[in-house]
């Protein structure tokens, strides 16, 4: 069966920090890879995707996602984090080309200090 | 930009009540589906509905729930008797824009609180 795992449950920043978190996903064929966000008291919203092509992805807000096909991963990382990316992060993937179910990972709580 | 919604933002009903969650897809997608997330646990698929049809549907949905998009709008997750253990957020995505059939857009959520 497929499954993403998140790394890390709570990570604590201060602003300018580098972020990286990490997700790995199992299954054998091909997928899509996503980076939702949810910003307290807001909805799930799309911070960036991968179909195919270029494995390195820019998302909305600075972030970027590195697709490593042999290691099963799709890492969020944004160079210098702000008090605004404060929100919970999750990683999902579902089946190449088939429209269908998103499996999540169980989502990282990022809390930068100002 | 156009949006998911989802009524009521909290529901708040007894053990063994039928509630019915209510979810506008974005006007144009052709897939829409339903996921929960327990409190601390991860966001679950439930359903995915096609064509007027259930695509696929997970273990967690049993006979107690049923969906229906009762007119062209709208798209509804009813549980018919419902346990203290439905207790969670409940999320409406749909999809289907042509091109982006993958990208699913997520409603705001309905809380579900059974006591």
């Amino acid at each position: 069966a497929q499954s993403v795992s998140q790394h890390n449950h709570h990570v604590i920043l201060s602003e300018a920090a580098s972020l990286e978190l990490g997700c790995n996903y199992s299954y054998g064929g091909t997928v899509n890879l996503f980076w939702y966000v949810q910003y307290p008291g807001q909805h799930l919203q799309l911070l960036l995707k991968y179909f195919s092509g270029d494995p390195l992805v820019k998302g909305i807000k600075g972030f970027e996602a590195e697709f490593i096909k042999s290691k099963f991963s799709f890492n969020l990382r944004k160079p210098s984090v702000q008090w605004s990316d404060t929100a919970e992060y999750f990683c999902a993937v579902n089946i190449y080309n088939q429209g269908g179910k998103l499996i999540f990972g169980q989502g990282t709580e990022l809390s930068v200090k100002p | 930009e156009p949006e998911v919604t989802q009524t009521p933002s909290h529901q708040v009903t007894q053990m063994g009540q039928e509630v019915i969650l209510r979810c506008v897809p974005i006007s144009n997608h052709l897939y829409f589906y339903w996921y929960r997330q327990i409190l601390g646990q991860k966001v679950e698929f439930l359903v995915s509905f096609y064509n007027n049809e259930i695509s696929e549907k997970s273990e967690i949905f049993d006979d107690q729930f049923s969906v229906e998009r009762p007119d062209g709008s709208n798209f509804t997750l009813k549980i018919r008797s419902t346990k203290l253990e439905d207790s969670a957020m409940y999320f409406c995505a749909s999809s289907g824009l042509a091109g982006e059939e993958d990208t699913q857009y997520f409603g705001p959520g309905t809380r579900l609180t059974v006591l």
